[in-house]
């Protein structure tokens, strides 16, 4: 079966360093690709998503991603992380065919720290 | 645009019970679907609907089910109500597109507890 797999379920950064949050798919056909973030007891927001052209997308909140096909990856990051930005981090894929079929990695729990 | 809004938030039953949970979309938006999320299996897929037809379906059992009306609200139904059911349902609605696949934009979920 296709999946998406995220390294790390806990990542702790110091305020102001680099986040990166990895994820990985298993297809030999790229899919579409996104990522998104879940505050405690809301829904998901989206980050940024990859469907085709340009293979680094930048999304909200100074969050940016990079397809990289020969890796099968698109591992998120961030320049500086803030404090706003503890939260869930969800990976997705939709593989072709799959319309609005979507398959979530596990998660990573971002924490920041002062 | 309002965002996607899901009725009731949080729900309690007890088991044997069954629920429906209601999903109203972004105006415009034709697709729904539904997730499961919980700290033990994680976010997974429910079914999608799109027009008033289930395109897509995951894997559980049939004591799930959903609808979609002409107005693209959705509802979902869970009979007979066990323990591991108690999660957050998430309803996400996507534009019609062609081709069939766009950005799903996430309710704030309906919190189940089955006691």
């Amino acid at each position: 079966a296709q999946s998406v797999t995220q390294l790390g379920s806990h990542v702790s950064v110091s305020e102001g360093a680099l986040v990166l949050l990895r994820c990985n798919y298993s297809s030999s056909v790229p899919p579409y690709l996104f990522w998104y973030v879940q505050y405690p007891n809301q829904g998901l927001q989206l980050l940024l998503k990859y469907t085709t052209g340009a293979t680094l997308v930048k999304g909200i909140n100074g969050f940016e991603a990079e397809f990289k096909k020969s890796e099968t990856s698109f591992h998120l990051t961030k320049p500086s992380a803030h404090m706003s930005d503890a939260a869930e981090y969800f990976c997705a894929v939709i593989y072709s065919g799959g319309y609005q079929k979507v398959t979530f990695g596990t998660g990573t729990k971002l924490q920041v720290i002062p | 645009k309002a965002g996607v809004t899901q009725t009731p938030r949080y729900l309690i039953k007890t088991r044997g019970q069954q629920v429906t949970l209601s999903c109203s979309p972004i105006s415009g938006h034709r697709s729904v679907s539904w997730y499961q999320q919980t700290p033990g299996q994680g976010l997974q897929f429910l079914f999608e609907y799109f027009s008033e037809t289930q395109r897509n379906k995951g894997n559980f059992p049939g004591r799930f089910s959903g609808r979609q009306f002409s107005n693209s609200r959705s509802e979902m139904n869970v009979s007979t109500l066990e323990l591991g059911d108690s999660a957050l349902y998430l309803c996400a609605s996507s534009p019609p597109i062609a081709g069939g696949t766009d950005t799903q934009y996430f309710g704030p979920g309906t919190r189940l507890t089955v006691l």
